[in-house]
């Protein structure tokens, strides 16, 4: 079956631009993360949606981020007046639940912020 | 405070020589500990799920164990095809809804032919 999938895969943009990512996570999966993986760093968490809502957004670095997910499926993470300091890749994963179950990672954006 | 500790950082080995990458954790209760495989540009690939000390479970080259501590992750016989970096996520079974995993900064392994 088809597994997670992350749109854009690559994405320049110019400080202060604002920028959307999505993600597609896997049919049925009720759980989707967020992180963000800077380069030679660990995977930072951002945010999880059980279904369309969102217990833990204690990962967000500011209010510059958001994310919402429509319809138990599809995810986008905005980031407004992006900084250089944004840049990095980021990372959608899904889990048929949240306890005790694995993620499943899509490929990732790329996004640089110039 | 819930830790996760991977070592070594990186680990370079020949084709065929075995070896162990070790995950420490302290939580205050373990729900899961989970290994992935992570290749340059790519997104971690899940590869194990381990729930209580004891438990082992193997695939192909790659054997993972958990004791009440730590867990590791043997390889034995390595191919090329195995460097990558390998991560250790675990979740805590603390009240709420704190679902998130802790991570380790993983274990850079590379294979020489």
């Amino acid at each position: 079956g088809a597994g997670v999938s992350q749109s854009p895969s690559n994405k320049v943009t110019e400080k202060g631009k604002d920028v959307e990512l999505r993600c597609d996570p896997i049919s049925g999966h009720t759980a989707l993360y967020w992180y963000r993986q800077s380069l030679g760093q660990g995977l930072e968490f951002l945010i999880y949606f059980q279904g369309n809502s969102a217990p833990d957004k204690s990962g967000l670095p500011s209010d510059r981020f958001s994310a919402e997910r429509t319809g138990g499926s599809v995810s986008t993470l905005t980031i407004q007046r992006t900084q250089q300091e944004d840049s990095a890749v980021y990372l959608c994963a899904s889990s048929p639940t949240t306890v005790g179950t694995e993620q499943y990672f899509g490929p990732g954006t790329r996004l640089t912020v110039t | 405070e819930d830790q996760v500790t991977q070592s070594p950082e990186a680990l370079r080995l020949q084709e065929g020589e075995s070896s162990s990458l070790n995950c420490s954790y302290t939580v205050s209760g373990l729900r899961g500990l989970f290994w992935y495989r992570q290749d340059p540009g790519k997104g971690p690939e899940f590869l194990f799920t381990l729930y209580s000390a004891g438990e082992e479970k193997e695939k192909e080259r790659l054997k993972a164990t958990l004791t009440k501590k730590e867990s590791f992750l043997h390889i034995t016989a390595p191919k090329p095809e195995d460097s990558a970096t390998y991560l250790c996520a675990v979740q805590t079974s603390n009240a709420g809804n704190n679902r998130k995993l802790i991570w380790g900064l993983g274990t850079s392994l590379a294979v020489n032919p």
